[in-house]
């Protein structure tokens, strides 16, 4: 069964520090895809970045990095110099071959000024 | 391009009462999948169409049911509505290709009093 688990509920940080937010999943399948969303305030769900199993590169977008360990099942998300509007609520999620995308909890990221 | 749209953004309904919500995805798209939303349960995977057809189904009781059109626009209606059913209903579409991200409207908040 495929499972998402972000542990961190809740993150403070101070604008311009640098945040990493934790994210660790299960599958038993080989081929697999991995996903963070970012939640405003607004409701939608802004996808971020698309990872699948086969591509272990780490991935830099400006301000934003994404770190893909297969050895330790994780998938972590770094915000760089963050900033205010950073402020959201960020979902790791996982799609195995094609099966439903699922979502963990999610992580609630305070940026404060 | 015209992103996912959800009608009615807002919706009171009271116990009993039956409801439907719009999904309109994106142009091109064939795949609409929707999601349910609370604080204490997060994000819920209720149902994914794909050419017209249901091809994945959450763990929801049968009050819970979808439909998609030939035009790829999908519907989902909740039967005999219970106060637990007050939440964000989230849609979203995608071109149904495995490991596709999947894009998002803003959602209908649900309340049931």
């Amino acid at each position: 069964a495929q499972k998402v688990t972000q542990a961190q509920t809740e993150i403070s940080v101070v604008e311009k520090e640098d945040v990493t937010l934790d994210c660790v999943y299960e599958t038993r399948d080989t081929t697999y895809y991995l996903f963070w969303y970012k939640q405003p305030p607004s409701g939608e769900l802004v996808f971020l970045i698309r990872r699948n199993s086969f591509d272990e590169q780490n991935e830099i977008s400006g301000r934003y990095s994404w770190n893909f360990q297969k050895s330790t099942s994780s998938f972590n998300f770094t915000i760089t110099a963050s900033q205010v509007v950073d402020s959201a609520v960020y979902f790791c999620a996982l799609s195995e071959a094609g099966d439903k995308i699922i979502f963990g909890k999610g992580t609630r990221l305070h940026i404060l000024p | 391009k015209a992103g996912v749209t959800q009608t009615p953004r807002y919706l009171i309904k009271t116990r009993g009462q039956q409801v439907t919500l719009s999904c309109s995805p994106i142009s091109g798209h064939r795949s609409v999948s929707w999601y349910q939303q609370t604080p204490g349960q997060g994000l819920q995977f209720l149902f994914e169409y794909f050419s017209e057809t249901q091809r994945n189904k959450g763990n929801f009781p049968g009050r819970f049911s979808g439909r998609q059109f030939s035009n790829s626009r999908s519907e989902m209606n909740v039967s005999t509505l219970e106060l637990g059913d007050s939440a964000l209903y989230l849609c979203a579409s995608s071109l149904g290709i495995m490991g596709n991200e999947a894009f998002f409207g803003q959602g209908t908040r649900l309340t049931v009093v």
